[in-house]
């Protein structure tokens, strides 16, 4: 069964604005993990959030946890044409394996 | 340092043939993961699978699907007797540790049954 849901499924937004996307999930978490993927390619590691923290940085992107509401955002300040890509968020629990949502698919216009 | 790497990257076969899928994990990398995505879905879980064992294999249909991860060479998805609802794209990750950990994904591999 799907352990994340992303919201919005498809988002468009203008170069230069910032893009938000939620994750929510179901059971309780050791991690959860976001990921891009560019057309036709594999998914590459963005940014991994421990059950245990509450907000993390990387560049452009900011990502949130809250545990209680079992829900995660991932912001991309200032986009840019090459943010244009699938975005999932992956979640860990204790049996070793990490479930993937559906993805937003995020287009940049120009 | 190369990345995880598959092949081919893409493969079509006729309805009844085997399909190999091959993926070589990051070096220092021992742990695999298998993964089928369709057309505007997610990836759903197949196996996950370190140096000569199966650890996790709960995503992988019971027939005609294997995996292998030998103590030498690449890893090894195999479909045997291959059905249209087969095609899809096929992707190949590895961690250098258990498998909550991030993951480097391959480029995948597409494969098309006619």
């Amino acid at each position: 069964s799907q352990q994340g849901e992303e919201d919005p499924q498809a988002l468009s937004i203008q170069e230069g604005e910032n893009a938000t996307m939620n994750c929510s999930y179901k059971t309780s978490i050791n991690n959860l993990q976001w990921y891009r993927q560019n057309s036709g390619r594999g998914l590459v590691h963005l940014i991994l959030i421990r059950s245990n923290e509450r907000e993390k940085h990387s560049g452009r992107l900011r990502v949130t946890l809250d545990t209680s509401k079992k829900s995660s955002s991932l912001l991309i300040t200032a986009s840019r044409a090459a943010d244009t890509a699938s975005y999932f968020c992956a979640t860990a629990r204790g049996d070793d394996k990490i479930i993937f949502g559906k993805g937003t698919r995020l287009h940049i216009l120009p | 340092n190369a990345g995880v790497m598959q092949n081919p990257r893409h493969l079509v076969r006729r309805r009844g043939q085997e399909a190999r899928l091959r993926c070589s994990p990051m070096k220092g990398h021992s742990h695999v993961y298998w993964y089928r995505q369709l057309p505007e879905e997610g990836l759903k879980f197949m196996v996950y699978l370190q140096k000569e064992n199966i650890i996790d294999e709960s995503g992988m249909p019971k027939e005609r699907f294997s995996a292998e991860f030998p103590k030498e060479g690449p890893s090894i998805l195999r479909i045997q007797q291959v059905v249209r609802g087969d095609s899809a794209a096929y992707f190949c990750a590895s961690s250098a540790s258990g498998g909550t950990y991030e993951q480097y994904f391959g480029p995948g591999t597409r494969l098309t049954v006619t």
